[in-house]
């Protein structure tokens, strides 16, 4: 069955340091993979877009990477700071419209 | 339009009962979906809407669950007979589909959080 595994543990890191997160799918052709941020007791926030035939993607801090032989996304931020403290979540689709979410890795940036 | 809204944010509810929750997406999106969370789960796909025809339904949505999007604008999810299962946040979220590229980037709302007890 298709599965999407990120690393339910949290995970902590000191203040100024690069973050990565994993997601790592199975039985998956993903045309698209996306990253959301969600705070607790709010909805998930768009972050970042890669396309199937991209392997890198980046927006001020943030990198994502898209490695279609390996099926797995590595997110990354840099510069870490306690606001960025969150759950991160992949989303996948296969076709245009339907996105199917991990379970979210939860963030905690240590000042 | 500032962004996707939910109502109610809270719903608390007895067994049995029967709760709607509804959303206003950004009002040009043409696409409403449906999602269920529970705490330290991402969020589940429940169903999707492209303007009012519901396309796509989960095998999650059993018989009790039924949305529609009159008009193709708001849209509602109504629980009926709740069971202490059915405790999550729903999410709402809508995009535009846009032509060409493929991908649509999902907008949620704060969710409505919803207790049965």
């Amino acid at each position: 069955s298709q599965k999407i595994e990120q690393n339910s543990e949290a995970l902590n890191i000191q203040e100024g340091k690069t973050a990565t997160l994993t997601c790592n799918y199975t039985n998956y052709s993903p045309a698209y993979l996306q990253w959301y941020r969600q705070d607790p007791g709010r909805g998930p926030v768009f972050l970042l877009l890669i396309r199937e035939n991209e392997k890198e993607k980046r927006k001020e801090r943030l990198k994502v990477t898209f490695d279609t032989t390996l099926k797995q996304s590595l997110f990354h931020i840099t510069a870490s700071q306690p606001a960025d403290s969150a759950t991160y979540l992949c989303a996948l689709a296969s076709g245009t419209y339907k996105y199917i979410f991990g379970t979210g890795t939860r963030l905690k940036v240590l000042a | 339009d500032t962004g996707v809204s939910q109502d109610p944010r809270h719903k608390i509810t007895k067994r049995g009962q029967n709760v709607t929750f509804r959303c206003d997406p950004i009002s040009e999106h043409n696409r409403l979906y449906w999602y269920r969370q529970t705490l330290g789960q991402g969020p589940e796909f429940l169903t999707y809407f492209q303007n009012e025809a519901q396309l796509e339904k989960s095998r999650l949505l059993s018989d009790r669950f039924s949305a529609e999007r009159p008009k193709g604008s708001f849209s509602t999810l109504e629980i009926q007979r709740t069971e202490q299962g059915d405790s999550a946040m729903y999410l709402c979220a809508s995009s535009l589909a846009a032509r060409g590229s493929g991908a649509n980037v999902l907008t949620f709302g704060a969710g409505s959080r919803l207790t049965v007890l």
